[in-house]
């Protein structure tokens, strides 16, 4: 089934601890975004990239960092981890940067201690 | 600071009425809208989107969308207890230069009962 994989589906971590969330699409879609959820915040958008090679700042970008080697992956690092960002992570594509049809994973739920 | 407001709820009606989701949104210069519908413990998935003034239907669904007020509405008719979720309201625009963004707004959570 196409759509957006995301792994792992749950994780939990030391504060301190590297981390890199991933996300593979096979829709070819040109855009992908990296979102956070928090009861209260709702959707927050962390990073984004327009297509593959570029990637942009989002809403929340400090203590996150992407990359956008190809069209496909999309990977999401957390370079020392905070218990701040404990929160439900999506990733979600869209086929063009203008597009506001998203498609979004199926979430990473992340609990750093 | 864009902002795409709504209510919280819960916003509970009896199965078979009709439920009323509201969003405004703070910039003027927004294009296109869109409602997302979210199930507990599920991700985000696009119900209906509407660019243009006015109502805009899809079977039990229907956008309504006034740019002069700045509020987009979802009317979601004969509701059944498999329409309880969180409805998210997404708005695009340009949040400077050739950057266009969408913002969500919290969501609500509606609950259709039995």
């Amino acid at each position: 089934i196409a759509g957006i994989t995301q792994a792992p589906t749950s994780q939990i971590l030391a504060a301190g601890r590297r981390m890199t969330l991933r996300c593979t699409q096979d829709m070819r879609h040109n855009a992908m975004y990296w979102y956070r959820q928090d009861l209260g915040l709702g959707l927050r958008l962390i990073h984004y990239s327009n297509t593959a090679g570029t990637t942009g700042k989002g809403e929340v970008p400090d203590g996150y960092s992407v990359s956008r080697a190809n069209t496909d992956d999309f990977p999401l690092t957390l370079a020392s981890a905070v218990p701040s960002q404990t929160s439900v992570y999506f990733c979600a594509s869209s086929a063009s940067p203008g597009a506001g049809e998203l498609f979004f994973g199926e979430g990473s739920r992340l609990t750093v201690l | 600071q864009k902002e795409v407001e709504q209510n919280s709820g819960p916003l509970s009606v009896p199965e078979g009425a009709i439920a009323s989701l509201n969003c405004t949104y703070s910039d003027r210069g927004s294009q296109s809208f869109f409602w997302y519908r979210q199930y507990s413990g599920k991700s985000p998935e696009l119900i209906m989107f509407i660019y243009s003034n006015g109502d805009k239907e899809d079977g039990r669904f229907t956008a309504q969308l006034n740019k002069a007020s700045q509020y987009v509405s979802l009317l979601i008719r004969d509701s059944q207890p498999s329409d309880s979720a969180t409805y998210l309201c997404a708005v695009w625009g340009n949040s400077g230069g050739s950057n266009y963004k969408l913002t969500f707004g919290k969501g609500t959570l509606l609950t259709v009962n039995p």
